[in-house]
């Protein structure tokens, strides 16, 4: 079974620029998750979907980021413009249960440098 | 919110050596207890799990306990090995929320 795909996988941009990240969960996958790793620290959700409609969005900064997932499957997340404190890891994690607690499987994640 | 606190940060054992991870948690709701193992440069991989109708759950080397009365859980490796060097990430969770501890540098020397 193929395991959740990101890319890129490493990004650098400069503050104030654009950047937009993808994901493809794990197929038959219902939920998507988003989370931001910065250095040192553990994963930290930043948005998740059930199908293509969002659960929770409470930790996500809307003024500068956004994320969909068109027809439940692939996601985007976008920065713009990006801030210096935005570098970090972005995680995106899938699980196949909405219904109840179930384990998150998560990719290689998009390490992000913002200069 | 939910506060998962995660002790020690960094850990280094000898090779063959047992490492002890502790994680305490403040919700009462969470009923859903994983453990990550992330190396350089990867995204969090599941090594164990546990759920709250559940006290002990082992898997080869590896264990993970869980006390709900004090809210505490712990990832036990036995007879550790240079691979087993990596980050270690405990989790709390309730309905799909996760909430991530700060992480063990688990170092195994040979």
């Amino acid at each position: 079974e193929a395991g959740v795909a990101q890319s890129p996988r490493y990004k650098i941009i400069e503050k104030r620029q654009s950047v937009a990240f993808w994901c493809n969960p794990i197929s038959g996958h219902a939920t998507l998750y988003w989370y931001q790793q910065i250095l040192g620290q553990g994963p930290k959700l930043l948005i998740q979907f059930q199908n293509n409609g969002v659960v929770d969005d409470s930790q996500l900064p809307k003024d500068r980021f956004s994320a969909e997932r068109l027809k439940g499957v692939d996601s985007t997340l976008k920065i713009q413009p990006a801030k210096l404190e935005d570098s970090a890891v972005y995680l995106c994690a899938s699980s196949q249960h909405p219904e109840r607690t179930d384990t998150q499987y998560f990719g290689p994640g998009t390490r992000l440098t913002v200069l | 919110g939910e506060n998962v606190e995660q002790h020690p940060s960094t850990l280094s054992v000898q090779e063959g050596d047992s490492a002890v991870i502790k994680c305490t948690y403040s919700d009462s709701a969470s009923n859903y207890f994983p453990w990550y193992k992330q190396e350089l440069g990867k995204g969090p991989q599941l090594i164990i799990d546990i759920r709250s109708n559940v006290g002990e759950k082992k898997d080869q080397r590896i264990a993970v306990t869980l006390n709900k009365t004090a809210k505490h859980f712990s990832l036990h490796i036995t007879e550790t090995q240079p691979e087993d060097s990596a980050v270690y990430f405990c989790a709390s969770g309730n309905f799909n929320k996760f909430y991530f501890g700060s992480g063990t540098k688990l170092n195994v020397k040979p």
